[in-house]
Formats: C-alpha cells, structure tokens, sequence
C-alpha cells in the first residue's frame, strides 16, 4: 500500500520564524493536498498540487510539488500563533481517485 | 451555505453496545467518505461513496462496520458491538465527484468505549 511519510512530526518555533514541512512518497502523488487541525476541529483544505514543479501560495503559506510529484514542502514565512495546529498531507492513489490517504501529521506549536 | 455537519460531537459508549454516527454532507456534494483518526495516528480511510455507484468498503476494519448512505446525501455509520479500540474521532467528508475539488470534513464524532 502507498504510505506517505511526513517530517518533522513535531515542530516549535518562536513567532516570526519561518519553517518547512515536508511530505514523501516512494511512489508518484496523483494529487498532492494539504490540509490543517485544530484540536476537536475538521481539517481545513489549505492547498492542492497536481502538476510537477507546481507551487501555490495562500497569504503567508507556500506549497511546493517536485518534478517527480514524490515530495511536496508546506512552507510558512514569519510564523505566527495562529499558524499552530498538526499540517496533513494527503494524496490520491491513483489518477482520477478521490478517496486521499494521509500522512501522520506534522503537529507546530508557535511560541508568542 | 453549511459546512459538512457531524453529529454527535462526542459519544460516550459502554463496551459491546451499538452506535450510530451521522453525517450530513455539503448539498450537491455527490461523493462522501467516512475516515478515522485514532490518537497519535493518522487518517484511516474507512469507505467512499460515489454517487450511485457501489460504496467502496474497502478500507471497513471488521464485519461490525457498516455505512450507508440514504438518497444519495446523509450517512450513518455503524458500529456494532463496540470494543475499546473503536475509540477515535470518526470524520466524514464530501467533495464534487471529479478529479481536483477537494475533500471537505465535519468536525468529526469523538467515540470513547469504555
């Protein structure tokens, strides 16, 4: 079965750091989405990648997905405590499926 | 309009008893998914609905989860004579069926077996 592996599992940073998360494949992502959790909450959609090389941005979050579509970065510039909560990735096993598995998270905790 | 909605928030259950989960997804949302999220794990994804076609079971842990879906919109989740590691949050969510929109989720129903 595909896994998708994510790194670091925990991560705190002081307010205004930047930082990367990153999320990996052994085998291609058809699909490459990002969500975010509050404690007790659902998952918010941030991003979704598709194409190789393909990057987006929403305010100060940027998401990457290499050439390979094996590997994608979350990346947040000037980190503030509302950035705070676990970052999953997920991915759809095939091209044209929807059900997505995810990652185990990566959980930040933003020092004020 | 309204989110994807979950009800109960949080189930507390005694062991061996019968619960019942239920979701009311996003109007017009024609696929649904039902996923679980134990403590310190990640999303298990349990089964997909697609419209009309034949739900996707595929990922239904044992044969004392069921899920249906009446009318093509809300979803109940079953679980049969309940066992302590059936605690989790169980998420659902909906999406468009087609290839780019993404998965919308509840907030989710905390279970706790005791």
């Amino acid at each position: 079965s595909q896994e998708l592996e994510q790194s670091p599992q925990s991560l705190i940073v002081q307010e205004g750091k930047n930082l990367t998360i990153n999320c990996t494949s052994s085998k291609t992502l058809y699909g490459l989405y990002w969500y975010k959790q509050k404690y007790g909450e659902g998952l918010i959609f941030l991003m979704m990648l598709q194409k190789g090389g393909e990057e987006k941005s929403h305010e100060k979050i940027t998401a990457k997905l290499d050439e390979k579509k094996q590997q994608s970065s979350l990346h947040i510039t000037a980190s503030q405590p509302s950035h705070a909560g676990i970052y999953l990735c997920g991915a759809a096993p095939q091209t044209g499926a929807n059900n997505l598995f995810f990652g185990t998270g990566t959980r930040l905790t933003v020092i004020p | 309009g309204a989110g994807v909605s979950q009800s109960p928030s949080n189930k507390v259950t005694e062991k061996g008893k019968d619960v019942e989960l239920r979701c009311d997804p996003i109007s017009g949302h024609t696929a649904l998914y039902w996923y679980r999220q134990s403590l310190g794990q990640g999303l298990e994804f349990l089964i997909y609905f697609q419209g009309n076609s034949a739900p996707d079971k595929s990922g239904l842990p044992s044969d004392r989860f069921s899920a249906e879906r009446t009318g093509g919109s809300v979803s109940t989740l079953t679980i049969q004579r309940t066992q302590q590691e059936d605690s989790a949050v169980y998420l659902c969510a909906s999406s468009i069926l087609d290839r780019v929109s993404p998965l919308h989720f509840g907030n989710g129903t905390r279970l706790t077996v005791t």
